[in-house]
């Protein structure tokens, strides 16, 4: 069975300063996702990873993804208030078909930026 | 081009009714999946279909529990002689065969149920 841990699953921290969530999965995959939720909210798309060694960058955020190491990081650059919220990272485990089957979520990390 | 659409937003039910959840899926999208989120917990998978089948479902209890992707209409998950654990927001998403290897799944807002 797939599990997908994130860590930590809290984080407080100040605006300004820089942090690395991480995202580790126990078997093969080559396409994970990252999500953004805010509190009542449904989940919003951030990055889609999908070969090892796979960088995106989009504001603030960096996520980058070492198959071999079954390790993705979500990086927070100069953090600022917008930015709190629970970031969950999913892995696809393809199904036959080859088209997505169904997505494994991890636990969630919630950041909670402050002034 | 509409988003996921889930109705209602919000459903109140006791113990021992029934629940039904709806889902329209994107425009052109075929692949319906629904998730399940307990408060403080991540996503959790229920169940996969395409129009009229039912492709996975092993993320279903065996009881109670039933989702139908019809010909026509949208998704329905439903949730008999519900009980206080079924409490949970139930999110569907939606995709397009053969895109959803290089697209994200889109989630709908999600319908927050409360057995009461």
């Amino acid at each position: 069975e797939l599990k997908v841990e994130q860590n930590p699953l809290f984080l407080s921290m100040q605006e300004g300063k820089n942090y690395t969530i991480y995202c580790n999965y126990s078997t093969t995959s080559d396409r994970l996702y990252w999500y953004r939720q805010d509190p009542g909210k449904s989940l919003e798309s951030l990055f889609v990873l999908l070969s090892n060694g796979a960088v995106k960058q989009e504001g603030r955020l960096m996520a980058s993804l070492d198959t071999k190491a079954r390790l993705s990081t979500l990086h927070i650059t100069a953090a600022v208030h917008d930015l709190s919220a629970t970031y969950f990272c999913a892995v696809d485990m393809r199904g036959e078909t080859g088209t997505a089957s169904k997505l494994t979520f991890g636990t969630g990390t919630r950041l909670q930026v402050t002034l | 081009n509409a988003g996921v659409m889930q109705n209602p937003r919000h459903l109140v039910r006791r113990r021992g009714q029934e629940a039904r959840l709806r889902c329209s899926p994107m425009k052109g999208h075929s692949h319906v999946y629904w998730y399940r989120q307990l408060p403080e917990e991540g996503l959790k998978f229920m169940v996969y279909l395409q129009k009229e089948n039912i492709i996975d479902e092993s993320g279903m209890p065996k009881e109670r529990f039933s989702a139908e992707f019809p010909k026509e209409g949208p998704s329905i998950l439903r949730i008999q002689q519900v009980v206080r654990g079924d409490s949970a927001a139930y999110f569907c998403a939606s995709s397009i065969y053969r895109q959803a290897i290089n697209s994200p799944l889109h989630f709908g807002n999600g319908t927050r149920l409360t057995v009461t």
